[in-house]
């Protein structure tokens, strides 16, 4: 399966603040790249679909001003969380589909961010 | 788009027990069913999948079963290990994009 690299691991800032996180697919060029947020004890949430060269295509209810996102080659996609708040704080994760059609998502480590 | 429902939320098995998790969905059309097994703290992991084509697919202690008539697929894990316990959650697709379950919290009892 495509091995998916997400940096940071782990981030604490202050109320805000913007964080970015980057989600990079290191042995498969992808065009089309996956934001997942997830809440404790709850299940994979997707935020937004992120296409290489492309505008991203938001699901309902997640607002694309607050959350920016940037695809700019076939190895990289990355979320700008801007002024970031406490009810921001969760577990962020990318994936990437191995393929065209309904193929399996490899998800990358994902980023746990705290807004304090 | 897809609802995806699963049940049951919690399951708790003793060392050696079946599990068995089932997930519902809506969209007749959805042709790939993933399961996927999560650690605390950790990203999900692909542990097994199957498309509409097969009605059953096993590896090793984990299969799972695919009825497309009644648009339901359950994951069965056989003799399970404290290492099984997890969260699991199924997903179908809905315009290449997958839904997930709520997810199932197993716990296997030593």
């Amino acid at each position: 399966g495509a091995v998916v690299s997400q940096h940071p691991s782990w981030v604490i800032c202050k109320s805000g603040t913007s964080v970015k996180i980057e989600c990079r697919s290191l042995d498969f060029q992808a065009t089309t790249m996956f934001w997942y947020r997830q809440f404790p004890k709850q299940s994979l949430m997707l935020m937004a679909t992120s296409n290489e060269g492309s505008k991203a295509t938001y699901e309902q209810g997640v607002e694309k001003d607050k959350f920016l996102i940037n695809h700019a080659s076939l190895t990289l996609s990355t979320l700008t969380v801007t002024s970031a708040h406490p009810e921001d704080s969760s577990f962020y994760i990318c994936s990437v589909s191995a393929g065209t059609g309904n193929q399996p998502q490899h998800f990358g480590d994902g980023t746990r961010l705290s807004i304090l | 788009g897809e609802n995806v429902e699963q049940h049951p939320s919690t399951l708790s098995v003793q060392e050696g027990d079946s599990a068995v998790i089932k997930c519902t969905y809506s969209d007749s059309a959805s042709n790939y069913f993933p399961w996927y097994k999560q650690e605390l703290g950790k990203r999900p992991q692909l542990i097994i999948d199957i498309r509409s084509n097969v009605g059953e697919k096993k590896d090793q202690r984990i299969a799972v079963t695919l009825n497309k008539t009644a648009k339901h697929f359950s994951l069965h894990i056989t003799e399970t290990q404290p290492e099984d316990s997890a969260v699991y959650f199924c997903a179908a697709p809905s315009n290449y994009k997958l839904t997930f379950g709520k997810g199932t919290l197993l716990t296997v009892n030593p």
